[in-house]
């Protein structure tokens, strides 16, 4: 399995409050994507990135923002969490060759 | 828009076959994926089509039909550990990135 990590695993907080959720890969992996996961709606992307500093906007990217500062870490911050981004979030990692991604254990996330 | 749908519930008992459907209707096409997530779980990769046929990785199969814009994936002699949620996953680009749009899923229930 890809060493993929993500922190923290739960969180509970308040409308209007910065979030920061990390993702930590050790497969050293170009490309990595946060999604968030809702009943009825399956995955959907949030942001992705292509390499170091290199991100680019998924299907559901308002109220989002990402950086990757280094090739193992994506961050994915809530600048001001409202209660429809309550959602389990993933984050994946892919090689530049493969076409499996491999995901991350999931937050999930409540805002109050 | 983009779409892809399955059924979102299919039952079957233990040692049976089962055969979940996937069709697609999105702007590009460069692969038909499929993932497997139990409760609790983060997806985890099963197959990848890129190409009209059947793939077979042991108990599972993937087929794809890209003139009918249409896939499955077939488990054979059912164990109670396939209950699951399965998720086919387009790659609608043919760019590095490898964004994958996901269907929301099917939840197997395997019976005794």
């Amino acid at each position: 399995d890809a060493g993929i990590t993500q922190s923290p695993r739960h969180k509970v907080t308040e409308t209007g409050t910065p979030v920061t959720l990390r993702c930590h890969q050790t497969e050293n992996h170009r490309y990595m994507y946060w999604y968030r996961q809702d009943p009825g709606h399956g995955l959907r992307l949030i942001h992705y990135s292509y390499g170091v500093k290199d991100t680019d906007k998924g299907e559901v990217s308002d109220g989002y923002s990402v950086s990757r500062s280094k090739t193992e870490d994506f961050l994915l911050t809530l600048e001001s969490a409202t209660s429809s981004q309550t959602s389990v979030y993933f984050c994946a990692s892919r090689d530049r060759v493969s076409n499996e991604q491999f995901f991350g254990p999931g937050t999930r996330l409540t805002v109050l | 828009g983009q779409s892809l749908e399955q059924p979102s519930e299919v039952t079957a008992v233990e040692g049976a076959i089962v055969q979940i459907n996937c069709t697609y209707q999105t702007s590009g096409f460069y692969g038909l994926s499929w993932y497997q997530q139990h409760d609790g779980g983060a997806p985890t990769f099963l197959s990848y089509n890129a190409l009209d046929g059947l793939e077979e990785t042991g108990r599972f199969s993937s087929f794809l039909s890209r003139s009918d814009s249409y896939g499955y994936l077939l488990l054979q002699e059912l164990q109670m550990k396939d209950s699951a949620s399965y998720f086919c996953a387009v790659r609608d680009d043919g760019g590095s990135q490898g964004n994958l749009i996901f269907g929301k899923g099917t939840k197997l229930s395997v019976k005794p």
